[in-house]
């Protein structure tokens, strides 16, 4: 499968815990984004990378978050100290620099926090 | 102003019949319109695109109306099957700077029932 790929898919914690996601792109896309989806609403635009470079960040994306794309080519997303508000699908996307309104995303992760 | 609206909320439509979806966006800087597509458990997947220098953009039996003055855009579905159930989102983003964030709209839950 030459897709974006999400791990894990679905993610049940305790408030207060931290968390980290996994999103590996499609391997010839060097622009990497991340989404929050909750439920009856449409993505909203977390961050993004060229490359390895973490080019732009949304206000949604707390001192909490931390996103991280080290070698250009897989991410993270890491959420310290989870918080009931936090529980959503997190949604990793990617495309080429030159088309990159043309995203492909991957399934999600959904995370629950009780 | 970076808000983009979408209407119906949900939408019941019989096999064969043509299924509207309506979005409407304020910024004028947007210039780029995707259509998404998202079964449940999956992320989203780009259908269909337009520009704003064209006014109907046609693919298979995915058709997008766009208005510029009215600074409205619709998603036609005809034959509508019920395959084609799922939630559709509207998005808009701008394409003449580096990179601006793709803007979704709320989605529209449509189902085709047999």
């Amino acid at each position: 499968d030459t897709g974006v790929s999400q791990n894990p898919r679905h993610k049940i914690t305790k408030r207060g815990q931290n968390v980290t996601f996994r999103c590996d792109p499609i391997s010839e896309h060097n622009r990497l984004y991340w989404y929050r989806q909750t439920l009856g609403q449409g993505p909203e635009f977390l961050t993004y990378f060229q490359n390895e470079a973490q080019l732009e960040k949304s206000r949604l994306l707390s001192d909490r978050f931390s996103a991280e794309r080290p070698k250009g080519s897989f991410s993270t997303l890491e959420i310290q100290r989870t918080e009931q508000g936090d529980s959503a699908m997190y949604l990793c996307a990617s495309s080429q620099a030159d088309r990159a309104n043309e995203q492909f995303f991957g399934p999600g992760t959904r995370l629950t926090v009780l | 102003q970076q808000q983009v609206k979408q209407s119906p909320q949900s939408l019941i439509v019989q096999k064969g019949g043509i299924s509207i979806i309506n979005c409407a966006y304020e910024n004028t800087a947007f210039d780029y319109f995707p259509w998404y597509q998202q079964f449940p458990g999956k992320g989203p997947a780009l259908l269909i695109a337009i520009r704003p220098d064209v006014s109907e953009k046609k693919e298979g039996r995915f058709t997008i109306s766009f208005n510029k003055s009215a600074k409205q855009f619709s998603l036609h579905i005809m034959d509508s099957q019920p395959g084609d159930s799922a939630t559709y989102f509207c998005a808009a983003s701008r394409t003449k700077t580096s990179y601006d964030k793709v803007i979704f709209g709320p989605g529209t839950s449509l189902s085709v029932i047999p």
